[in-house]
């Protein structure tokens, strides 16, 4: 099936922890995003990279990092998590420029941290 | 970066009546799109605008792109149990940036 898919769905974690959610398309998009869900469904970017490269780094604390080994694959590496994280993240692809076909994204990683 | 307003934040409707949802936005955008998001599932594309004045319809669904292209609407009609869902507006910043408002969250009554 093509699709944007993530893994894992689901991530409880202790605090200080380090965590990473992969993230692969097959779609042939060259853009790739993460976002952020918070528990009020508000939902807001925090990176995004076309054919490996960073384009948008939205104010995301440093402990997020963000890898691309290639223009199918985002990572989302998280260090010494926070109670705030706790939320929902999810990945998306694109072409660029976007036009009217939007985003497609994946089904998101719960991460909950106690 | 700029913001959306997306109302009403929560609708509560009988099986087959119609909906209206509508986002404005204080900033031009180019591009307006409508997503649905279902529980434990990512947003879904419903209508793509990008064109000021268009209007599009998508089966039972019809969007608007507003002529000062600050503004857009969702119309749902004959509402069925699986439109049960969050409703999500964006806006195309730049290239590649979606600007999603804070999501509309519709309840059907059977």
């Amino acid at each position: 099936d093509t699709a944007v898919s993530q893994t894992p769905k689901y991530l409880v974690t202790q605090m200080g922890n380090d965590k990473s959610i992969k993230c692969e398309q097959n779609l042939g998009h060259d853009t790739m995003y993460w976002y952020k869900q918070d528990s009020k469904k508000f939902l807001k970017i925090m990176f995004s990279y076309n054919n490996k490269e960073l384009i948008i780094n939205e104010t995301v604390p440093n402990r997020f990092s963000p890898k691309s080994p290639d223009k199918a694959h985002l990572n989302l590496h998280i260090n010494s998590l926070e109670l705030g994280d706790s939320a929902v993240y999810f990945c998306a692809s694109s072409q660029v420029p976007i036009q009217g076909y939007g985003y497609t994204f994946g089904s998101g990683t719960r991460l909950t941290v106690v | 970066g700029q913001q959306l307003n997306q109302s009403p934040q929560s609708m509560f409707i009988q099986e087959g009546e119609d909906v209206s949802m509508n986002c404005t936005s204080s900033s031009i955008f180019n591009t307006w799109l409508w997503y649905k998001q279902d529980p434990g599932e990512g947003p879904v594309l419903l209508i793509a605008l990008y064109k000021a004045g268009e209007l599009t319809s998508n089966g039972r669904l019809t969007a608007q792109f507003g002529i000062t292209r600050k503004d857009s609407f969702l119309n749902i009609s004959a509402s069925i149990p699986s439109d049960v869902g969050i409703y999500f507006c964006a806006g195309l910043e730049g290239a590649q940036k979606l600007v999603f408002g804070q999501g509309t969250r519709l309840t059907i009554n059977p």
